[in-house]
């Protein structure tokens, strides 16, 4: 099946600072989603998003929309400890294959305190 | 409290034994899934079901089996078909299609 091209795979950094990320597809979205998972548990939602364009917050989390449909971009800004994590990005594609969430590699984020 | 219960948290099989994992929940949720996540990998989907008494395959089915005999309930199979079955199996649900899934806390499997 189709996954997505998420980007960096994995990060390393220094506490307090911002971070980015992002999911590509060559195939227009519908919805994008982004996951956080700790190590040993299931993912857990952190934003949704459902317009292009759109630009959504969770505290010092923020997720863009692209303009495009085919990508979609996750900040965290002052990163703290229990920011460690893979975090997942994972779309609703339109047309064939709209029953099913794709989902990217993950971005394995690491935090140097 | 609302949520997806996975059981057991690890499970341990010899080859050759097939061996069925829980998901239930308690959400109201119309469509489960279930997920497979090998280490360093995203999640690919086994199968997933919309309503009741129906399911459809994902990407890699072969080797599963599930029922949904419950709205509450999606079990899975891993039988002994499946070349590679040691990994981390995580079910999920959402209110209708595919937006917004809740995930459990997932079974770790290992064959022995």
């Amino acid at each position: 099946g189709q996954q997505l091209n998420q980007s960096p795979q994995s990060m390393f950094i220094q506490e307090g600072e911002d971070v980015s990320m992002n999911c590509t597809s060559s195939s227009i979205f519908n919805t994008w989603l982004w996951y956080k998972q700790d190590p040993g548990e299931g993912p857990v939602l952190l934003i949704a998003l459902y317009k292009a364009g759109e630009l959504t917050s969770n505290g010092r989390l923020t997720a863009q929309f692209g303009i495009t449909r085919k990508d979609s971009f996750l900040n965290i800004s002052a990163s703290i400890p229990s920011d460690v994590g893979i975090y997942f990005c994972a779309g609703q594609r339109m047309g064939q294959g709209a029953q099913k969430l794709v989902f990217g590699q993950g971005t394995r984020l690491t935090i140097n305190p | 409290d609302g949520g997806i219960t996975q059981s057991p948290k690890y499970l341990f099989r010899k080859e050759g034994q097939n061996v069925t994992l829980s998901c239930e929940q308690n959400l109201n949720h119309d469509a489960m899934y279930w997920y497979r996540q090998d280490p360093g990998q995203g999640l690919r989907l086994i199968y997933y079901s919309q309503i009741v008494n129906d399911f459809q395959k994902g990407d890699i089915a072969e080797g599963y089996s599930v029922s949904r005999e419950k709205k509450e309930s999606f079990p899975l199979t891993v039988t002994s078909a499946q070349k590679n079955p040691t990994a981390f199996y995580l079910c999920a649900s959402s209110i209708g299609g595919p937006n917004e899934q809740f995930f459990g806390p997932g079974t770790r499997l290992t064959v022995l």
